[in-house]
């Protein structure tokens, strides 16, 4: 089945930093989703792109949709502590009918 | 305000013992979805329903049924059959089936 990966697994990083994670896949996706999750709650959806090359910002976050469809990527600038946390690319599966989810990058600051 | 409740938050059963974790919501969404998650780890799909009274198997389905009787609810049940029970689970909704989904806050349960 199609699969979404999502790179790095895990990122520790200074507070005041940028970051930059991305999400692959072998397959050509139409909706681009990026989600948040803090520690024991559920997800927030960040930023939805539809469109291949769109670039959309959400405060100091920033997602693009790749050229080829088959990418996408965020970036989150000047972190702060309360951007800790899980994120999850995510796009409709075949036929449309569910998501699919990558497995998450882990982001931990250091104050 | 529109959302997604789930409760309780926290929930402890005995090994052995059915459960029922609830989920409604009133945004109007045709479809709803459980998820998975144990610790450190991605999301798995359990069950998922497009429109009321129809649902279908997700990746993860063994042990688990669900029900869809009214749009605004669709309740998991932990059966005695899933082995390995204790974990973080997560219901959403979505406008259509594919497209964005929220999700509620979560229930963390515990079988002791």
């Amino acid at each position: 089945g199609q699969q979404l990966n999502q790179s790095p697994q895990s990122m520790f990083i200074q507070e005041g930093e940028d970051v930059s994670m991305n999400c692959t896949s072998s397959s050509i996706f139409n909706t681009w989703l990026w989600y948040k999750q803090d520690p024991g709650e559920g997800p927030v959806l960040l930023i939805a792109l539809y469109k291949a090359g769109e670039l959309t910002s959400n405060g100091r976050l920033t997602a693009q949709f790749g050229i080829t469809r088959k990418d996408s990527f965020l970036n989150i600038s000047a972190s702060i502590p309360s951007d800790v946390g899980i994120y999850f690319c995510a796009g409709p599966g075949q036929g449309a009918q569910k998501l699919v989810f990558g497995q998450g990058t882990r982001l931990t600051i250091n104050p | 305000d529109g959302g997604i409740t789930q409760s309780p938050k926290y929930l402890f059963r005995k090994e052995g013992q059915n459960v029922t974790l609830s989920c409604e919501q009133n945004l109007n969404h045709d479809a709803m979805y459980w998820y998975r998650q144990d610790p450190g780890q991605g999301l798995r799909l359990i069950y998922y329903s497009q429109i009321v009274n129809d649902f279908q198997k997700g990746d993860i389905a063994e042990g688990y049924s669900v029900s869809r009787e009214k749009k605004e609810s669709f309740p998991l049940t932990v059966t005695s059959a899933q082995k390995n029970p204790t974990a973080f689970y997560l219901c959403a909704s979505s406008m259509l089936a594919g497209n964005e989904q929220f999700f509620g806050p979560g229930t963390r349960l515990t079988v002791l």
